[in-house]
């Protein structure tokens, strides 16, 4: 089952506008991560928040965490083509045996046009 | 380049049949996870190991296993496969137990026919 839920499912927007995707989860974690995958392609770190941090910012990254809301939003500003792709929430939550599980939402598409 | 190795990269198997993927992670990297990924599942956590031990386990099946080798690289084994296990397994590695980023390899695409 899916922890986090991304919203919305696709996302089209024109080059230069900016890109806010949502991601709602259901239990406690230690951190969220965001991850972009290009098409068919491994999947690439892009920012970690952990459960005590409410903002953080990576270049035209900007992520935001409310952990009562149990929500989290990815904003990338300034869009350019390139970053076409999909992007994935990961809630990492420790288990009890001393590993950990990091676990992906559904993913929102991103396409950004000239 | 991540730095994490998966071969083979393309595989089609017939219904029935075993197969190995195989994942070498980063250098110094001491855990594994094994992910799969499909249209209608989407990414799905399957096993950790850290050091050559199981430590966390997902969605996996019984009729998938997988180890980690003393030089660090992982194979999951598929076996009496269905039609339904055509997707993209991904390998991922970390440096440390508890995550923190994860460096993916590029996937191996199983197709079963």
């Amino acid at each position: 089952s899916q922890q986090g839920e991304e919203d919305p499912q696709a996302l089209s927007i024109q080059e230069g506008e900016n890109a806010t995707m949502n991601c709602s989860y259901k239990t406690s974690i230690n951190n969220l991560q965001w991850y972009r995958q290009n098409s068919g392609r491994g999947l690439v770190h892009l920012i970690l928040i952990r459960s005590n941090e409410r903002e953080k910012h990576s270049g035209r990254l900007r992520v935001t965490l409310d952990t009562s809301k149990k929500s989290s939003s990815l904003l990338i500003t300034a869009s350019r083509a390139a970053d076409t792709a999909s992007y994935f929430c990961a809630t990492d939550r420790r288990l009890t045996g001393g590993g950990n599980k990091l676990t992906f939402g559904t993913g929102t598409q991103l396409k950004v046009e000239l | 380049d991540s730095g994490v190795t998966q071969t083979p990269k393309h595989l089609i198997t017939a219904t029935g049949q075993r197969v190995t993927l195989r994942c070498s992670p980063r250098s110094g990297d001491l855990s594994v996870y094994w992910y799969q990924q499909s249209l209608d599942q989407g990414l799905q956590f399957l096993i950790q190991y850290y050091n050559g031990e199981e430590r966390a386990k997902g969605n996996i099946l019984e009729r998938f296993s997988a180890q980690q080798f003393p030089d660090l690289h992982s194979e999951l084994n598929l076996s009496s496969l269905e039609l339904g296990d055509s997707a993209l397994y991904f390998c991922a590695s970390s440096a440390s137990l508890n995550t923190g980023e994860l460096f993916f390899g590029e996937g191996s695409r199983l197709t079963v026919l």
